[in-house]
């Protein structure tokens, strides 16, 4: 079964903090995604990244940057949490041409900035 | 502008009977589309999904059609089960990017 980890399930940040979201997946996809979901406006897509240090903007990037230094491991950095930046966020995977187009979604991080 | 919309945020159904959730996109250039279920606090699973050179694709009580000429993508669920009670969210996408609609809750009622 494909694994996509996600370090915490819940963080409460203050304002102007940096904070890092780390996620981790196991079936060596080339594809990794950001995304977070807002009551009313469904999943909205941060960044993806389809290969080792390759990234590319979504539909939301301003606020955020990403690394992936490895093929496993994608992170989403706020390098000044603001408070509309509260939200769940929920990293996903996916094979390079995957017959079925489907993603692999971890449990997702909850993100409360104060 | 949303590329792929949702126009019904709930739908309520009786158990046994047929649900019908629908998704209109406006690209003709999605490769694939997709239906994911969503149960509060977890990541959204992969239910079924579909390309877009076919019209229909089943997989066990889950059926999702495809209408190209009308951009409108639904999925059926046949009979319904109290356990299919989530939140379910449309995509499309290619190869790297999918865009989701906002998600129509549905809830079984037994």
């Amino acid at each position: 079964d494909v694994k996509v980890t996600q370090s915490s399930r819940y963080l409460v940040k203050r304002t102007g903090e940096k904070v890092f979201l780390e996620c981790v997946q196991d079936m060596d996809h080339e594809n990794m995604f950001w995304y977070r979901q807002d009551p009313g406006l469904g999943l909205r897509l941060i960044y993806f990244s389809y290969d080792v240090k390759m990234k590319e903007k979504g539909d939301i990037p301003e606020g955020y940057s990403v690394s992936r230094e490895k093929k496993e491991r994608f992170s989403l950095i706020l390098e000044s949490a603001s408070t509309n930046q509260t939200s769940m966020y929920l990293c996903a995977s996916s094979l390079y041409r995957a017959n079925t187009g489907e993603l692999f979604f971890g449990e997702g991080s909850r993100l409360t900035v104060l | 502008d949303q590329q792929v919309k949702q126009n019904s945020p709930s739908l309520s159904v009786q158990e046994g009977r047929i649900s019908i959730l629908n998704c209109d996109y406006t690209n003709s250039m999605f490769d694939y589309f997709l239906w994911y279920k969503k149960y509060p606090a977890e990541g959204p699973t992969f239910l079924i999904s579909i390309s877009s050179i076919k019209d229909k694709n089943e997989d066990g009580r889950f059926t999702v059609f495809l209408n190209k000429s009308a951009k409108h993508l639904s999925l059926h669920i046949v009979p319904s089960q109290p356990g299919d009670s989530a939140v379910y969210f449309c995509a499309a996408g290619g190869t790297y990017k999918y865009i989701f609609g906002t998600g129509t809750r549905l809830k079984v009622l037994a």
